[in-house]
Order: C-alpha cells, then structure tokens, then sequence
C-alpha cells in the first residue's frame, strides 16, 4: 500500500542554521514524490517535484529509491521558511491521487 | 485568474444532514480532485473527476459523492453526515487528469458538524 512517513510534528531550527524535513514512503512502483507548503493564512502549494529536479526557494530534495526517501533540504534556513510542510506521492501515469503525509511544522528562531 | 475558488468557506450542520461543497477550477483545467484534511492530518484523497468522469475514488464511505459539471466546476456531496466528519474540505485543479500536472489547490470549506 502507498504510505508517506513524516516522523517529525514539529522541527525547530535557528536562522541560519541547516534544515532537514524526513520523508519515506512505501510504494512497489516508481512513484513521483513532491514537496507541498502551506505558509500562515494561505492555501496549500506545490513547492518542488523530484522529476524537476530543481531549487526552490533554496530547498532541494533528492529521491533515493534504495532508501525511499524524499529528505528535503536547505543549507541556512530563513525566517519566512516557517510553514507547515507536506512530503506527498503520486503514481506515475495515473490518476491524479496523490498521498499526503501527516506534516512538519517548521518553526525558524530569530 | 483567482485561482480555484470553493464555497461556501466556513458550514456549520447537523448530524444527519446533508451538505453540499462547491469548486471552480482554474480556467483551463479540466481535472479537479477532492481531499479531506482533519485538523493535524495531511490532506487526504476523496475523489478525481477528469472530462466530467470519476477518475479515482479514496477510501471513503458511499455516503460521499460528488460530480463535474461541463465547465469543468465540481460539487462534492456528503449525506448523512457525522461528527467525524468534521474537517476542512480542499478542492484542487489541474490541467489533465494524468498524475504528472501540478494541482493548484483552492482555499478550503471548513466544515463543522455538531
């Protein structure tokens, strides 16, 4: 069964400072993984997709199929990077499911 | 373009009741999914409907419906209603039905049921 582990409710980091949000997943295919934020006040967005492969807002994630996981990363954490984060899955070539994990509040200190 | 928009935001009902909830997609979009958010969970899948047809179906009980009309807006029906039912209730848009399109996700009704 398609499952999506998030094993922090909440993740304090002083500005500056690296940032680290866990993500595993269970799927027997090969699932697209993505990424989705929701700052303060405002609606749920995509924040990047492991086939894009690109930066945003300086957060990068990497796939490893050995591991499946999905860890999303950022060298220096910044204060408006406080939002509650969602890991979620997607099996390729189907519908548009996708599974969401629990969430991580990201808290950044002054 | 305002985005998906959904209304009402914020119902209150009764249990037994019948509630209806209401998307309009992106202009453009032809897909539009359903997900049920309880408060300190991640959104979780209802339903898919592409080109006016259920794509997809979560695991949720038949008292949960919902339709695509020919503009591609959606309404999601919920009869019966509990107090477990009781969640905010995410709408989103994309431009196919396949899982490779970013959805835009819409604001949200927050249902209450007492």
């Amino acid at each position: 069964a398609q499952r999506v582990t998030q094993p922090e409710k909440l993740l304090s980091v002083f500005k500056g400072a690296p940032v680290e949000l866990k993500c595993n997943y269970s799927y027997s295919g090969s699932p697209e993984l993505f990424w989705y934020v929701q700052y303060s006040r405002q609606r749920l967005q995509l924040l990047l997709r492991h086939i894009s492969r690109e930066s945003i807002k300086g957060f990068t994630a990497d796939l490893n199929k050995g591991e499946t996981s999905f860890h999303l990363k950022k060298p220096f954490a910044q204060e408006e990077d406080s939002a509650m984060y969602y890991c979620a899955l997607s099996a390729m070539n189907r519908d548009d499911k996708i599974i969401f994990g629990k969430g991580t509040r990201l808290h950044i200190l002054p | 373009d305002a985005g998906v928009t959904q209304s009402p935001t914020h119902l209150i009902k009764t249990r037994g009741q019948q509630v209806t909830l209401r998307c309009s997609p992106i202009s453009g979009h032809k897909s539009v999914s359903w997900y049920q958010q309880v408060l300190g969970q991640g959104p979780q899948f209802i339903f898919q409907y592409y080109e006016k047809e259920e794509r997809g179906r979560g695991n949720f009980p038949d008292r949960f419906s919902a339709r695509q009309f020919p503009n591609y807006s959606s309404e999601l029906n919920v009869n019966a209603l509990l107090l477990g039912d009781s969640a905010l209730y995410l709408c989103a848009s994309s431009l196919h039905g396949e899982g490779v399109y970013e959805q835009f996700f819409g604001p949200g009704t927050r249902l209450t049921v007492l």
